[in-house]
């Protein structure tokens, strides 16, 4: 199995530049997320997903959008990238919203500079 | 608000123990979980507690106190392959992941 998988590893985007950071997962999990992290701080929730079709904001949702046409696929999109999105973005799955014994899988992360 | 607090960084020795403690103040509490991050990549399941308690996982204790809003993830016979951070997280009344910042473990020879 391959877990979860994210492109691209890394990325450079000038101000203003939108794009799309992929995942996927093929582990047949309901609930799909995504975090980014800055340094010194703990990962933080920017949306996530119960299901196809569902989606939810996290505690950072500004400047991001998502959809969920699929169980496998949960793309991230970044419109009009600013400096202040300039982190490390992990996606991440679970089979579980209980969490009990259901810990998340995550992606290798996306590395994210925006200058 | 919701928190979580963990040293930022700690140094052991190798073949030593070390103790990384974390408290939280949420709302409501669901379960905590620790995970191991090594530089440069996805942070990986280590262990996860909802009762009171010591959980062992081979070389890796988990304990928990609820009353106490404190547990700690103990480490034995350390290796310098345990270089890397751990975060704490708790899982909060709606089910939602409270992270704390992380613990650098600096394992030395």
């Amino acid at each position: 199995n391959a877990g979860v998988t994210q492109t691209p590893k890394f990325r450079i985007l000038k101000i203003g530049q939108s794009m799309t950071l992929q995942c996927t997962q093929d582990m047949n999990h309901n609930y799909m997320y995504w975090y980014r992290q800055d340094p010194g701080m703990g990962l933080k929730l920017i949306y996530y997903s119960v299901g196809a079709g569902i989606t939810d904001k996290g505690e950072v949702p500004n400047g991001y959008n998502v959809s969920r046409s699929t169980t496998e696929d949960f793309p991230l999109r970044l419109e009009l990238a600013a400096p202040s999105q300039t982190s490390v973005y992990f996606c991440a799955s679970s089979s579980s919203r209980d969490q009990n014994n259901s810990p998340l899988h995550f992606g290798n992360g996306t590395r994210l500079t925006v200058t | 608000g919701q928190n979580i607090d963990q040293p930022t960084e700690m140094t052991a020795t190798e073949g030593a123990i070390v103790q990384i403690n974390c408290t939280y103040q949420t709302s409501g509490f669901n379960g905590l979980f620790w995970y191991q991050q090594h530089a440069g990549e996805a942070p990986t399941f280590l262990s996860y507690n909802v009762l009171d308690g010591l959980e062992e996982k081979g070389r890796f204790s988990s304990f928990l106190s609820r009353s106490k809003g404190y547990s700690y993830l103990l480490l034995k016979e350390l290796q310098m392959k345990d270089s890397a951070s751990y975060l704490c997280a708790v899982v909060d009344s709606n089910y939602q992941l409270i992270w704390g910042a992380g613990t650098k473990l600096i394992i030395k020879p």
